[in-house]
């Protein structure tokens, strides 16, 4: 079975630019997390996503959006990009939301 | 707001020792669960073992194994017989029991296993 996929796997763009990150779960999950890690830190808790409605949002600006589709994936969107949303962003996925996650490998965003 | 804490940014062990990495949480609630993910260097986020708070039996996994004191809200990760392939950042997270799974991790132990 195909595991968490996540694209694209490394991006560039400059600031004030907008990003899309896509995620498509494991088949047969239906919650969706997204997770910022920033160089040398922990991963930090975005949103969370369960039948297509948002379960969860973490402390990030409102710059950050997110949906889930009815096949269950999912976009995350970043508007107005400043040189400090440079991270690794991660996709977990699970059955439902207080089910076991698991991780993409990451999209490597870095902005110039 | 719960938070956890890793206060060992390193560690290294032989190949075939045991070492520990450390963890620390905070936390005002009861029913909460307690994970350890590993890191390789290629990224992906795997998860090694997990353990629930109302459970006072310590979670093992093969070579890995915790030791959950919940009083002193410790949550510590010992790998036996390591091996090269241990080599990773380990982080401990703590998410709260309910409908809403969201974890919080710790900053990472960079544990590199020498031959």
């Amino acid at each position: 079975d195909a595991g968490v996929t996540q694209s694209p796997t490394h991006l560039i763009k400059t600031r004030g630019q907008h990003v899309t990150l896509r995620c498509s779960p494991i088949s047969g999950h239906k919650s969706v997390s997204w997770y910022q890690q920033v160089l040398g830190q922990g991963p930090q808790f975005i949103f969370q996503y369960y039948e297509k409605e948002e379960r969860g949002r973490g402390n990030f600006p409102d710059r950050f959006s997110a949906r889930q589709f009815p096949n269950y994936s999912s976009e995350l969107n970043v508007n107005a990009l400043l040189l400090g949303d440079s991270a690794l962003y991660l996709c977990a996925s699970s059955l439902v939301p207080d089910s076991k996650q698991f991780f993409g490998p990451g999209t490597r965003l870095t902005v110039l | 707001a719960q938070t956890v804490t890793q206060s060992q940014p390193e560690m290294s062990v032989q190949e075939a020792e045991t070492v520990t990495l450390s963890c620390t949480y905070d936390t005002s609630e009861n029913n909460y669960y307690l994970f350890w993910y590993k890191q390789p260097p290629s990224r992906q986020m795997i998860l090694v073992i997990r353990q629930e708070a109302y459970k006072q039996q310590n979670a093992t996994e093969n070579r890995f194994s915790v030791n959950f004191q919940k009083a002193a809200k410790s949550f510590s990760l010992k790998i036996s017989d390591s091996q090269l392939g241990d080599t990773a950042m380990y982080f401990c997270a703590f998410t709260l029991g309910g409908s809403n799974y969201k974890l919080t991790f710790g900053k990472g132990t960079l544990l590199t296993v020498n031959p």
